[in-house]
């Protein structure tokens, strides 16, 4: 059975640095994109972008290029999403997802991650 | 960036009956559309691909069209279980993109 289990819910203050975790498990980790996808509170999707954990490409939206980090390490089938500075507005669900190829959708998701960053 | 517009932004509609649901791109995606369901409190859940073909375990009653810029997804014989938000994605082109979702209510 394929399934994506994400790392637990964060409270963070701004200026603090954070990672979250996406494992995947019941399938070959690495021959399957990982996508990233924001979710503010009450409000629609967002993509954030895409990490290939067999040679880890990386593709990033414009919005978020230079906001976030995505890796992975295939090792231990985990996929990435890492700030260096939080902002207020990260605030958010942040849920990864694996996406088919040709064509691209998702087909498989974590159950989220909720980010809270305050003072 | 291509843009998708949902609409409308909430839709009523009574069970049993059917709710048509339209996704409209800035510029041509050909057949490069998904549609997605999204619960409360839930992660979303794939329903189309290709603009037109279920995924798997999708029922029969909910169906998509559409191609280039204009694009409908179909629920018939709306059940309770329907209730959701519905969102549209092209990829056509990269970035990716979402429409900013369409609310189903069942009355």
């Amino acid at each position: 059975e394929v399934q994506l289990v994400q790392s637990g819910a964060e409270v963070k203050k701004p200026g603090e640095s954070l990672k979250i975790s996406c494992k995947g498990s019941g399938y070959d980790f690495s021959t399957y994109w990982i996508g990233w996808v924001r979710q503010k509170p009450g409000k629609g999707l967002e993509w954030m972008g895409i990490v290939y954990p067999g040679d880890t490409d990386i593709r990033y939206s414009p919005s978020f290029k230079g906001q976030v980090f995505m890796s992975t390490d295939k090792s231990t089938n985990n996929a990435y999403l890492e700030w260096s500075s939080l902002k207020a507005s990260d605030t958010a669900m942040y849920y990864c997802a694996r996406l088919v190829v040709g064509p691209p959708y998702f087909d498989f998701w974590g159950q989220g991650t909720l980010v809270t960053v305050s003072s | 960036e291509i843009v998708m517009t949902q609409s409308p932004a909430t839709l009523s509609v009574s069970p049993g009956e059917r709710a048509t649901l339209s996704c409209r791109a800035s510029e041509s995606v050909s057949s490069d559309l998904v549609w997605y369901q999204q619960k409360p409190g839930q992660a979303p859940r794939l329903l189309i691909y290709g603009a037109s073909t279920r995924a798997t375990d999708i029922p029969a009653r909910i169906s998509a069209s559409g191609s280039g810029t204009e694009f409908t997804l179909t629920i018939s014989s709306l059940q309770s279980e329907d209730s959701a938000i519905y969102y549209c994605q092209q990829y056509k082109n990269w970035p990716y993109t979402f429409g900013q979702g369409t609310k189903l209510e069942i009355k």
